[in-house]
């Protein structure tokens, strides 16, 4: 049992590039998340999708895409990065049949656009 | 929209006990969330209080909440220095659709030997 993974760990993108990052998780969870933080910030959503099928915009949600592939899998793109999306982006999960709502995060990906 | 407030930065002595506070708007919270955050790593779930409980206590980590306040606290208990870490304070109502949280800055705590 991995939990959530993500990949890749690092990457670094000139401005104008495009990328995924992936995110997977094995605990048959309804619920993902992606989150970017930045120093001082905390976690900021990008995007989450509370079912396999639906995505909805976070808080921080411009110069992202998002796909809910399965219920395992949920993706984050960059269509044309910029160095202000240079952050550690962080995907979660959760289920709400566990009444405390608790999110089971990966390891993050740190992203540097130059 | 819902806000969550942190102080940066907390330094103690190994031995001694931290107390990590957080301030939260929402007023229709339901649950709130410490986390773990370890050097390159993820966040990890440390406990939780469900917003009807006053006190939660877990081995080292004793939570308080003050919903009147809207204040939330942390204390560790005989600090080690594998305590040093970024803790972060979340919070949710629990109803919405994905049940989203909201997360303060973090405290960055620092334990020295």
């Amino acid at each position: 049992n991995a939990g959530v993974t993500q990949t890749p760990k690092f990457q670094v993108l000139k401005t104008g590039q495009s990328m995924t990052l992936q995110c997977a998780q094995d605990m048959n969870h309804n619920s993902m998340y992606w989150y970017r933080q930045d120093p001082g910030m905390g976690l900021r959503l990008i995007y989450y999708s509370a079912s396999e099928g639906t995505t909805d915009k976070g808080e921080v949600p411009n110069g992202y895409n998002v796909s809910r592939l399965n219920k395992r899998e949920f993706s984050l793109r960059l269509e044309s990065a910029a160095p202000s999306q240079t952050s550690v982006y962080f995907c979660a999960s959760s289920d709400e049949q566990f009444s405390s709502y608790e999110q089971y995060f990966g390891p993050g990906t740190r992203l540097t656009v130059t | 929209g819902e806000d969550v407030e942190q102080s940066l930065f907390l330094s103690v002595r190994e031995g001694d006990s931290s107390v990590i506070n957080c301030t939260y708007t929402d007023s229709s919270s339901t649950y709130l969330y410490w986390y773990k955050q370890e050097p390159g790593a993820g966040l990890q779930l440390l406990t939780y209080i469900f917003s009807n409980m006053d006190m939660k206590q877990d081995q080292r980590l004793t939570v308080l909440l003050n919903k009147k306040d809207k204040h939330l606290s942390l204390r560790i208990a005989d600090t080690q220095t594998g305590d040093s870490a970024i803790y972060f304070c979340a919070e949710s109502n629990g109803d919405n659709a994905g049940n989203m949280l909201t997360f303060g800055g973090g405290t960055r705590l620092m334990v020295k030997p």
